[in-house]
């Protein structure tokens, strides 16, 4: 088991610029979420798909997220324009089934985004 | 709705102290409870969970009961070492429900010191 992986580990980018974040969950997992992770706001949704499908895109900030699963082994997150108030720690987490006590949520070890 | 509080940080104790870490919650329905760790540079992971009123939790230590009556599932420890210092979050999602996503506190940062 490969855990989700993410990447790149580290984003540094200037404002203005395009940035696109990886994540390829765990095989067999139905569920992907994309959390965001700041000082300020601690763990925010940003949006979550099963099957592929966008569930709930609630907690997508702007216009300027945008989040895609073209298929199940893997997604995208992608940020146009990036403004330095974009700077976090973006997770991505799959799940087998819908959550439950014997379906958790199992982490990638995130993307931490600096934009200047 | 649902909604997790979590006691603030940051907590600091000495090695072999005993450690609390308070977490009350708010749901719809009759909820799973769970406590995940984030460790530094990674991502989160589970801790421990627990289904029903009065099941207690436990993993490397740690536990945490589930009280219905005072919606409440703290985090307790007895003997804490220097290897626990990490982030901790208390997480619910609702059994039953068709939507498919966790509630997290805000975290609660422990340092702990040899």
């Amino acid at each position: 088991d490969a855990g989700v992986i993410q990447s790149p580990r580290h984003e540094v980018t200037e404002m203005g610029q395009e940035v696109t974040l990886r994540c390829k969950p765990i095989s067999g997992h139905d569920y992907l979420f994309w959390y965001r992770q700041t000082m300020m706001r601690g763990l925010e949704l940003l949006i979550y798909f099963n099957n592929n499908v966008p569930i709930d895109d609630s907690g997508m900030p702007e216009d300027r997220f945008s989040a895609k699963m073209p298929n199940a082994s893997f997604s995208t997150l992608k940020i146009q324009p990036s403004e330095p108030r974009d700077s976090a720690v973006y997770f991505c987490a799959s799940s087998l089934r819908k959550l439950s006590y014997n379906s958790p949520l199992h982490f990638g070890n995130g993307t931490r985004l600096t934009v200047t | 709705g649902n909604s997790v509080t979590q006691m603030e940080g940051p907590v600091t104790l000495s090695e072999e102290a005993f450690l609390t870490i308070n977490c009350t919650y708010t749901a719809t329905g009759y909820p799973s409870l769970f406590w995940y760790v984030q460790y530094p540079g990674e991502g989160l992971q589970l801790l421990l969970k627990a289904t029903k009123a009065d099941d207690k939790g436990s993993n490397k230590g740690f536990e945490a009961t589930y009280r219905k009556e005072t919606t409440s599932f703290h985090l307790e420890k007895g003997s804490v070492q220097v290897s626990d210092s990490a982030v901790y979050f208390c997480a619910l999602s609702e059994r039953g429900s068709t939507l498919g996503r966790l509630y997290f506190g805000r975290g609660t940062q422990l340092t702990v010191w040899p």
